[in-house]
C-alpha cells in the first residue's frame, strides 16, 4: 500500500515568512510524528499525535512551531516567522499505534526547508 | 550524557568484511530498540527491531541487545558498497502515555570495494 507522503518536497522561503508542511500518514495508522533533521545531524523529535489524545508537544523548539492533525489523518506543521536556523529537513512518520511494544514507525520522504 | 549515543564515524570497512555498529542508551527501563538505515538525502528506513536480550538475525543483519550493559549493536556480514549509509539507533521511550523514539546521531558506514 501507499507509504507516508509529505508535501512539498522542497520549500524555499524568506526569513520572517510563515510556512506549512503537510503529512499524509499510512492509512489506518493512529500515531503520527514530526521530526527535524539538520544537515549531518540526527533526528530531533518535535511532536507526536496518538488518536484523539492530546499531542505530545514537548519537542517543539519555540512557540513559532505548531502542528495539527485533522480527522485523525493528515497533519500540518506550521512554522511562523521563519528564521534561518529553521532550515532543515522535516520528516513525518506514522505507526499503527501506541501501547504496543512492537509499534514501528515508517518515515515519509521529508520536506527540505530552506530559509533565506 | 545523551540519551542514545553512537560513534559518528565514519566506519570504513572493506567489501565482504563484517561491519559492527554500536549504540548505548541511558534509560534502564527501555524495552524496544530499532536500527534505521539512512542513505544520503533520503529518509530513514527500518532495518531491524529487537526487544529481548540476545541476538536477532535477518539475512546479513544481526542485532544484539544487552540490557544489563545498556548496549545494542548491529552487525552487517559480507558488507557491500550498497550498505554505505548512516545507521541510526533508536530507543523507544514510553512516558505518561506518550510513546516516542529517541534517536542517536547516527554512525556513517563506508564500505569500499
Amino acid at each position: 500500500g501507499a507509504g507516508v507522503s509529505q508535501s512539498p518536497s522542497n520549500k524555499v522561503t524568506e526569513k520572517g515568512k510563515d510556512v506549512e508542511l503537510r503529512c499524509d500518514p499510512i492509512s489506518g495508522h493512529t500515531a503520527l510524528y514530526w521530526y527535524r533533521q539538520s544537515l549531518g545531524q540526527g533526528l530531533e523529535f518535535l511532536i507526536y499525535f496518538q488518536g484523539n489524545s492530546a499531542p505530545d508537544k514537548s519537542g517543539l523548539p519555540s512557540d513559532r512551531f505548531s502542528a495539527e492533525r485533522t480527522g485523525g489523518s493528515v497533519s500540518t506543521l506550521t512554522i511562523q516567522r521563519t528564521q534561518q536556523e529553521d532550515s532543515a529537513v522535516y520528516l513525518c512518520a506514522s505507526s499503527p499505534g501506541a501501547g504496543v511494544s512492537t509499534d514501528t514507525q515508517y518515515f515519509g520522504p521529508g520536506t527540505r526547508l530552506t530559509v533565506l | 550524557q545523551k540519551e542514545v549515543e553512537q560513534n559518528s564515524g565514519p566506519l570504513s570497512v572493506p567489501e565482504g568484511a563484517i561491519a559492527s555498529l554500536n549504540c548505548t542508551y541511558s534509560d534502564r527501563v527501555s524495552q524496544s530498540f530499532f536500527w534505521y538505515r539512512q542513505y544520503s538525502g533520503k529518509s530513514p528506513e527500518l532495518i531491524m527491531s529487537i526487544y529481548s536480550n540476545g541476538d536477532k538475525e535477518d539475512g546479513r543483519f544481526t542485532a544484539q541487545l544487552n540490557k544489563a550493559s545498556q548496549y545494542v549493536s548491529l552487525l552487517i556480514r559480507d558488507s557491500q558498497p550498497s550498505d554505505s549509509a548512516t545507521y541510526l539507533c533508536a530507543v523507544r521511550r514510553i512516558s505518561g502515555g506518550y510513546n516516542k523514539l529517541i534517536f542517536g546521531a547516527g554512525t556513517r558506514l563506508a564500505v569500499h570495494p
